[in-house]
C-alpha cells in the first residue's frame, strides 16, 4: 500500500519570498510521484513529475521539486513566489497503472 | 494536446435520483479511473477500469456505483441513488501505459440536493 503525508495544511509566505511544500511518502516498491495544483472551484492541473532519472525535476510557472529515496521525500520548492501562486497543491504517488494516492493537500498563501 | 474531457461541468440532482457522469478519455489510453473530491478534502480514489472490466474499486464504491465503456470513446460513472453526502467534484483519468501519467479531466461539480 501507498500513502502520502502533507504535514502542512496551510503555508503562508510573503511574495517574492521562497516557499517548500512537503511531502513525504510511503511504499513498499517504487513509486512515481507527483505535485499538482488546484486553484479554487477548478480542477487539478501537474505541475511536475517524477518517474525516473534526475531526482532533481523542473515543473511549470517556476516550481521544481526533488526526490530523495532515502528520505522518502518529494518536496515542493519555489525560489520566488507571486500573487498567482495562491492555490492548494496535493503531492501524490503512483505505481504503473495504479491508481493515483493523494495527500491531503497544503494551502498555499501568498501575502502581498 | 489531446486531453480528458468530462460532462457536464455541473450536476445538480434530487437526492434519490440517478445520474451519470461521462468522459471521454485520451483516444489511446487503456486504462480508466474516477475520482471524487469531496468539498475541502483530498482527492480519493473510486475506480479503475482495464479491458472492459474494474481493476480495482475502493471501499467508497459501493452497489450504488457503477462504470460502464459503452462505445469506443465514452466512460461513466452512475450512481444509482443519490445521497447528500455525493456530492463532490469527481475527477475522471485515463492513462496510456505502465510508465505515463494518469491525465485528469477538469470535474464534474455533483449537487445532491
Amino acid at each position: 500500500a501507498q500513502s502520502v503525508t502533507q504535514l502542512d495544511s496551510q503555508v503562508p509566505v510573503f511574495e517574492e519570498a521562497p516557499v517548500e511544500l512537503r511531502c513525504n511518502y510511503s511504499s513498499s516498491v517504487s513509486v512515481y510521484l507527483f505535485w499538482y495544483v488546484q486553484y479554487p472551484n477548478q480542477g487539478l492541473q501537474l505541475l511536475l513529475k517524477y518517474l525516473s532519472g534526475s531526482t532533481l525535476v523542473k515543473g511549470i510557472n517556476g516550481f521544481e521539486a526533488e526526490f530523495n529515496k532515502s528520505q522518502t521525500s518529494f518536496h515542493l520548492r519555489k525560489p520566488s513566489v507571486h500573487i498567482s501562486d495562491t492555490a492548494e497543491y496535493f503531492c501524490a504517488v503512483s505505481w504503473g497503472y495504479q491508481k493515483v494516492t493523494f495527500g491531503t493537500g497544503t494551502k498555499l498563501q501568498v501575502i502581498p | 494536446e489531446p486531453e480528458v474531457t468530462q460532462t457536464p461541468s455541473h450536476q445538480v440532482t434530487q437526492m434519490g435520483q440517478e445520474v451519470i457522469l461521462r468522459c471521454v478519455p485520451i483516444s489511446n489510453h487503456l486504462y480508466f479511473y474516477w475520482y471524487r473530491q469531496i468539498l475541502g478534502q483530498k482527492v480519493e480514489f473510486l475506480v479503475s477500469f482495464y479491458n472492459n472490466e474494474i481493476s480495482e474499486k475502493s471501499e467508497i464504491f459501493d452497489d450504488q456505483f457503477s462504470v460502464e465503456r459503452p462505445d469506443g470513446s465514452n466512460f461513466t460513472l452512475k450512481i444509482r441513488s443519490t445521497k447528500l453526502e455525493d456530492s463532490a467534484m469527481y475527477f475522471c483519468a485515463s492513462v496510456q501505459g505502465a510508465s505515463d501519467t494518469q491525465y485528469f479531466g477538469p470535474g464534474t461539480r455533483l449537487t445532491v440536493l
